[in-house]
């Protein structure tokens, strides 16, 4: 299997804290997305981060990505008990010839008001 | 405009049952595709679709059929249950396939919770 691997695979801080996610994948990519699930819910995309960029920002999230490492991290900043939810890195990788989006195990976020 | 749509949300099924799950999208997608989430294992893909008669398999396809005679729908089907099924699914669309390469986001429904006794 080509899939990601995130960690921690849960993760609890206090409101107001960062919260960060890491992410590794074992063959080379053309792009790596995060998403967002929440309980009960189905996945809502985040970001996109692009193989030849190495750090994206929307909002309060912060994606970096180095491909040597075959790695990618999501920070979210100043958290708050909305951000409870889970998340996952999807990949598609070069070269494959097939059309398919490639998910990650995922990292459980709690953020405690 | 309601995006993607999944029947029915709870299912639970005997083994050996057969059933369907629907998925229908609005947003003209060509690329359709069915995950199944369980825990500890993430999303993994079952089968997908780039467009209206052209299927193919994912990680994960054994035990599940699927077909795609219309752009707007993409039913999965379990032809004989078995409990190892019991998960939730989803579907999920995107413009093309190749769009999906580039980086285009997927559209997720709610889900389908199946239960295989």
């Amino acid at each position: 299997s080509q899939q990601g691997e995130e960690d921690p695979q849960a993760l609890s801080i206090q409101e107001g804290e960062n919260a960060t996610m890491n992410c590794s994948y074992k063959t080379s990519i053309n792009n790596l997305q995060w998403y967002r699930q929440n309980s009960g819910r189905g996945l809502v995309h985040l970001i996109l981060i692009r193989s030849n960029e190495r750090e994206k920002h929307s909002g309060r999230l912060r994606v970096t990505l180095d491909t040597s490492k075959k790695s990618s991290s999501l920070l979210i900043t100043a958290s708050r008990a909305a951000d409870t939810a889970s998340y996952f890195c999807a990949t598609v990788h070069s070269g494959a010839g097939s059309y398919q989006l490639t998910f990650g195990k995922g990292t459980k976020l709690s953020v405690i008001p | 405009n309601a995006g993607v749509t999944q029947t029915p949300k709870f299912q639970v099924l005997k083994t050996g049952q057969s059933m369907t799950l629907q998925c229908a999208q609005d947003m003209n997608h060509e690329y359709m595709s069915w995950y199944r989430q369980d825990p500890g294992m993430g999303l993994r893909l079952i089968h997908y679709s780039v467009g209206a008669g052209i299927t193919d398999q994912g990680e994960v396809p054994n035990g599940y059929n699927v077909s795609r005679s219309t752009t707007e729908d993409f039913p999965l089907r379990l032809l004989s249950a078995a409990p190892s099924q019991t998960s939730v699914y989803f579907c999920a669309s995107t413009l093309t396939g190749a769009s999906l390469m580039r980086g285009e986001k997927l559209f997720f429904g709610s889900g389908t919770q199946l239960s295989v006794l």
